[in-house]
């Protein structure tokens, strides 16, 4: 156990749907990232905050948004979904966000957009 | 711009044989290097990385990885795999001046036959 959770596990929803995915940080972890996982991308990374503030994007989508919270849990909102965005979502943590952290990863948030 | 190249997508192998899972990457920045593990349907847990210093890199499981910076290469290796070895394997860098955003390669699936 990592100490990262993610809610919800599983979520499927029809296309054109919004869908919030939820992470829990390490407790210590100012850092959070989020990464999306699919079989034709792979592993890219998606965006990454810093005590409440936005401190890295990657290949996010403009209909994908993220923030993290006072409490340091942080949302990452798909909207208007299409089938593409079928995938394994995940957020890691590290305590201060450094290049050479290691990042503890979540068991991830399975989306299926049907 | 940066690049992970894992060779072998696939790496099937009977127990107690060795093994070395490929990876190669692209930078014009120094960057850290990782290697993570994902055991099916879990998030990625690490097994080792190289900041700086000695190039040979042991980890967890009995896993080491060699870093030879003029061929741009970090190699995982193990002396005798496990059938509790079977997962997929990602190579990753983290760039030294952008906040340790992974950049991961396409992941090596390591499959041990009794």
């Amino acid at each position: 156990d990592s100490g990262v959770t993610q809610t919800p596990k599983h979520l499927i929803t029809a296309t054109g749907q919004r869908v919030t995915l939820r992470c829990s940080p390490r407790s210590g972890d100012l850092s959070v990232y989020w990464y999306q996982q699919s079989l034709d991308q792979g592993l890219q990374f998606l965006i990454q905050y810093y005590n409440g503030e936005e401190r890295a994007k990657g290949n996010i989508l403009e209909r994908f948004s993220a923030q993290q919270f006072p409490d340091l849990h942080s949302e990452l909102n798909l909207s208007s979904l299409e089938l593409g965005d079928s995938a394994l979502y995940f957020c890691a943590s590290t305590n201060i966000g450094g290049a050479y952290n290691e990042q503890f990863f979540g068991p991830g948030t399975r989306l299926t957009v049907l | 711009a940066q690049s992970v190249t894992q060779l072998d997508s696939q790496v099937p192998v009977f127990e107690e044989a060795p093994v070395e899972l490929r990876c190669n990457y692209s930078s014009s920045v120094s960057v850290y290097l990782f290697w993570y593990v994902q055991y099916p349907n879990q998030g990625l847990q690490l097994l080792l990385k190289y900041l700086s210093g000695s190039t040979l890199v042991k980890g967890i499981n009995g896993f080491e990885a060699e870093f030879n910076k003029s061929q741009t290469s970090f190699h995982l290796r193990k002396p005798s795999v496990h059938i509790s070895d079977t997962a997929e394997y990602f190579c990753a860098v983290s760039l030294y001046n952008q906040g340790g955003k992974l950049i991961f390669g396409q992941g090596t699936e390591l499959s041990v036959k009794p």
